[in-house]
């Protein structure tokens, strides 16, 4: 199993841009999220999803749009870049919404806006 | 609100010396708290989780944390430091409802020979 798979590993962007990160699993889970880790601020929550079709915002949604037509994808989209949506962004998995359930994580994309 | 506090954004410890890294936290739930390990240029592990039950709870590579309810803590711990156990440590807590995570601010963790 690949585990969570995220497309591209890298990109920079112009200011106005936009783009889609991919990611795909594939363990059957239900529930898929995206962050964001910039240095010193951990990781914060940007969107979530809780199965196919559905999605919710998290802590910093504003700038993203996401998309979950199929279970084993979660879309991030970025409308219209800009220089403060710099950052690695991370997809993860759980199986279930149990909240002890382990969140399993990509590799990351490091995304630069100039 | 759930949150999350590290103490300490960077420790450095020798090797084969003891490691603590700290995390308190603030729930208006009964917590869950779990431990993950992010090494350089990859994403996050999962160390270890306290759910319910034994307040010492083990994880991988020889790490260790103990819930403490009443000072509202989940210290990380290893009694003996390697070198390839340098990364960097985020605590979180559930922050209720879907299972959705607040991560604290992580704490890099330098080994020297």
């Amino acid at each position: 199993n690949a585990g969570v798979t995220q497309t591209p590993k890298f990109r920079v962007l112009k200011t106005g841009q936009s783009m889609t990160l991919l990611c795909a699993q594939d363990m059957n889970h239900e529930y898929m999220y995206w962050y964001r880790q910039d240095p010193g601020m951990g990781l914060r929550l940007i969107h979530y999803s809780v199965g196919e079709g559905t999605t919710a915002k998290g802590e910093v949604p504003d700038g993203y749009n996401v998309s979950r037509l199929k279970k084993q994808n979660f879309l991030l989209g970025l409308e219209s870049a800009a220089p403060s949506q710099t950052s690695v962004y991370f997809c993860a998995s759980s199986a279930s919404g149990r909240v002890y359930n382990e969140q399993f994580f990509g590799p990351g994309t490091r995304l630069t806006v100039l | 609100a759930q949150s999350v506090t590290q103490l300490g954004s960077h420790v450095s410890v020798s090797e084969g010396a003891l490691v603590l890294l700290r995390c308190n936290y603030s729930s208006s739930v009964p917590p869950y708290l779990f431990w993950y390990v992010q090494y350089p240029n990859q994403g996050l592990q999962l160390l270890l989780k306290y759910t319910t039950g034994a307040t010492l709870v083990k994880g991988i590579n020889g790490f260790e944390a103990e819930f403490k309810k009443s000072e509202t803590s989940f210290h990380l711990t290893k009694p003996s430091a390697h070198m390839s156990d340098a990364a960097e440590y985020f605590c979180a807590v559930n922050r209720g409802g879907y299972s959705t995570l607040t991560f604290g601010k992580g704490t890099m963790l330098l080994v020297s020979p």
